[in-house]
């Protein structure tokens, strides 16, 4: 079935230090990409998507690339400040299969 | 003027007792959602409903029953509740022919079987 594998946290950065969460996905057909930001004691909010191969996403200075060579949606920031600290998902839903399938979740924590 | 908003946002009761988590989504979905997030982190679907109707059922004990009323709202009752259902339950919509969209997710209700 699909999944979908992150890198094992926690992620600990200085403020304004570069940021790469790892994410790779498995899927039978050509799924969406999304990563989701959990904020501590809050819900999950969508950060960016990319529905094709090649697509970029981008929010709040935060990028992935949906790469369908590699089957990665690699998260990415330029300068991370302390307001990013968080947990960190991706996921993955294919057309037709009407549900989420989320990693594990990477938590960011990154200090002044 | 919330999207997705659940009741209650914590919920505390004792083994073997029965409780309700009701959700709300005023977006005008079609599809609503509820996943259960462990002490890891981790997040599961246990249950989808479009326009009314079961679509999803995950291997999710009998004891857990949703109900959808219609498609602006998706309650989940939990019967005879064990220490292992201790968790957040997060409510989430999306519109089912747009789910490349992404989902909209609910604050969690925190439950604590003690």
């Amino acid at each position: 079935g699909d999944s979908v594998t992150q890198m094992e946290g926690p992620v600990t950065l200085s403020e304004e230090a570069f940021l790469t969460i790892n994410c790779t996905y498995t899927a039978t057909g050509y799924p969406s990409l999304f990563w989701y930001v959990q904020y501590p004691g809050e819900g999950l909010q969508l950060l960016l998507k990319a529905t094709k191969a090649d697509d970029k996403g981008s929010n709040k200075g935060f990028e992935a690339t949906y790469r369908k060579e590699t089957t990665s949606f690699h998260l990415e920031k330029g300068s991370v400040q302390v307001s990013d600290s968080a947990v960190y998902f991706c996921a993955l839903s294919e057309k037709g299969f009407q549900k989420l399938v989320f990693g594990t979740g990477t938590r960011l924590l990154v200090s002044p | 003027d919330t999207a997705v908003s659940q009741t209650p946002k914590y919920l505390v009761t004792q083994m073997g007792n029965d409780k309700s988590i009701k959700c709300e989504q005023n977006l005008g979905h079609d599809t609503m959602y509820w996943y259960k997030q462990d002490s890891k982190k981790f997040l599961k679907i246990m249950f989808s409903y479009n326009n009314k109707e079961l679509i999803i059922n995950e291997t999710v004990p009998n004891r857990f029953s949703p109900k959808s009323p219609d498609k602006a709202h998706l309650n989940l009752h939990i019967n005879s509740l064990e220490l292992g259902d201790s968790a957040v339950y997060f409510c989430a919509s999306s519109q089912l022919d747009r789910a490349n969209y992404g989902y909209t997710f609910g604050s969690g209700t925190r439950l604590t079987v003690v």
